[in-house]
């Protein structure tokens, strides 16, 4: 089973609210990503969470705070968003952090739509 | 650095006719190259990757991809294209090193019936 889900499907909110992504996977993996991803473009890196640290974070605002509780799960925790943060959010998970051969699974996304 | 090109942004082809969406990339030393598929308002799904050996990959749905390790390009053909294969394609690189995936920029493929 190559399953990552994410919750929710779909999220609005206004740009004084607080809300969280959640993604999780249950295939051992022990690297998770989050990806931004607009319309017709490729996803771009956000963070990755290695063996439950947090490994890279490329250069996110500080209002898009992740989180790792454990092995399986990763949360995106999202204050005080901006209209052009409305995107596709992605997250992924692969074996190992630092394999290069490694396949990342996806999960179908959350549709943010910040208002 | 990694980069790489997706020379087409779309690509049409008649349903059972062969599709090719071509791949170039950049990277140092062996790359590790891979290819997603999107459907509308979907997570990428895995379609095949190219790490060592046989150049001709196969992978799902009836999809391969050719690694041509002096032009640089892994494209992703099929020799009879379904119009549900209509959908965006990712090509990505990954360095020997584990570095982070790169993607291309995409490929809209539209197969008409």
């Amino acid at each position: 089973d190559t399953e990552v889900t994410q919750t929710p499907k779909h999220l609005v909110m206004g740009m004084t609210n607080k809300k969280s992504l959640k993604c999780e996977q249950h295939m051992g993996h022990r690297a998770m990503y989050w990806y931004k991803q607009k319309a017709k473009k490729p996803p771009e890196l956000m963070f990755v969470y290695s063996y439950e640290k947090l490994s890279i974070n490329e250069s996110v605002p500080s209002r898009f705070s992740p989180e790792c509780p454990n092995s399986s799960l990763l949360n995106l925790h999202l204050h005080a968003l901006q209209p052009e943060d409305s995107a596709l959010y992605l997250c992924a998970s692969s074996q190992e952090p630092t394999g290069g051969t490694d396949t990342q699974y996806f999960g179908p996304g959350t549709r943010l739509t910040v208002l | 650095a990694q980069s790489v090109a997706q020379p087409e942004d779309q690509v049409n082809v008649a349903e059972g006719n062969p599709l090719t969406v071509k791949c170039t990339y950049s990277v140092s030393g062996n790359p590790y190259l891979f290819w997603y598929v999107q459907y509308p308002n979907r997570g990428l799904q895995f379609l095949l990757k190219y790490i060592t050996g046989d150049n001709l990959v196969k992978g799902s749905y009836g999809f391969e991809a050719e690694f041509n390790k002096s032009q640089t390009s892994f494209h992703l053909k099929k020799p009879s294209a379904l119009v549900s294969d209509s959908a965006l394609y990712f090509c990505a690189v990954r360095g020997l090193y584990g570095q982070n995936f790169v993607f291309g920029p995409g490929t809209r493929l539209s197969v008409l019936p």
